[in-house]
């Protein structure tokens, strides 16, 4: 199947800092990008959709001045963790799908775990 | 709006028994139901999807799963648990309407050698 990458793997940062993610897809065009959160135990929360070259689209509850996503390429998608609180503290996931059809597969990245101490 | 439930957090099986791991959906149209793995501080692995056609959809990994529309299920089975099939286990569904998965709140999958 089709490869996503994310870097860093992992990334402490002191409060107030920011931290940027980043998703690769790594022999695919991924005209969409999803960006994921999942606490310890629970399951993915959906943050935000991302098309290329356009503005990324938001669930509801997710600040998007605190967790800016830019998708600049058909692959590469960052996410920015910006003055990053304990809180934020999580598992990031993104994941990648190609084409405009709802039924292809999304395929996803290892995650990067963040903590804020 | 579109759900998925598991109804089990856990799920215990002893090698070389079968396996079942339960999912339900709620969408407004047809749906699309995809099943997912997770090992340990990895991304999720996709595993199958249903879209249209049999009803029983064959997998990776030896993986198939029933789509039953009039109990609005997805279950995800397996004839013969191997100890490394032992991960988190991710329901999903996708409203043809919607770009996004909804996640399902994941079965842990425990096989005891």
């Amino acid at each position: 199947g089709a490869v996503v990458s994310q870097h860093p793997s992992w990334v402490i940062c002191k409060s107030g800092t920011s931290v940027k993610i980043e998703c690769r897809s790594l022999d695919f065009q991924a005209t969409t990008m999803f960006w994921y959160r999942q606490f310890p135990k629970q399951s993915l929360m959906l943050m935000a959709t991302s098309n290329e070259g356009s503005k990324a689209t938001y669930e509801q509850g997710v600040e998007k001045d605190k967790f800016l996503i830019n998708h600049a390429s058909l692959t590469l998608s960052t996410l920015t963790v910006t003055s990053a609180h304990p809180e934020d503290s999580s598992f990031y996931i993104c994941s990648a799908r190609t084409g405009q059809n709802s039924y292809n597969e999304q395929f996803f990245g290892p995650g990067t775990r963040l903590t804020v101490l | 709006a579109q759900s998925v439930a598991q109804p089990e957090d856990q799920v215990n099986v002893a090698e070389g028994n079968p396996l079942t791991v339960k999912c339900t959906y709620s969408v407004s149209g047809n749906p699309y139901l995809f099943w997912y793995v997770q090992y340990p501080n990895r991304g999720l692995q996709f595993l199958l999807k249903y879209i249209t056609g049999d009803n029983l959809v064959k997998g990776s990994y030896g993986f198939e799963a029933e789509f039953n529309k009039s109990q609005t299920s997805f279950h995800l089975k397996k004839p013969s648990a191997l100890v490394s099939d032992s991960a988190l286990y991710f329901c999903a569904v996708r409203d043809p309407g919607r770009r996004a998965l909804t996640f399902g709140s994941g079965t842990r999958l425990q096989v005891q050698p």
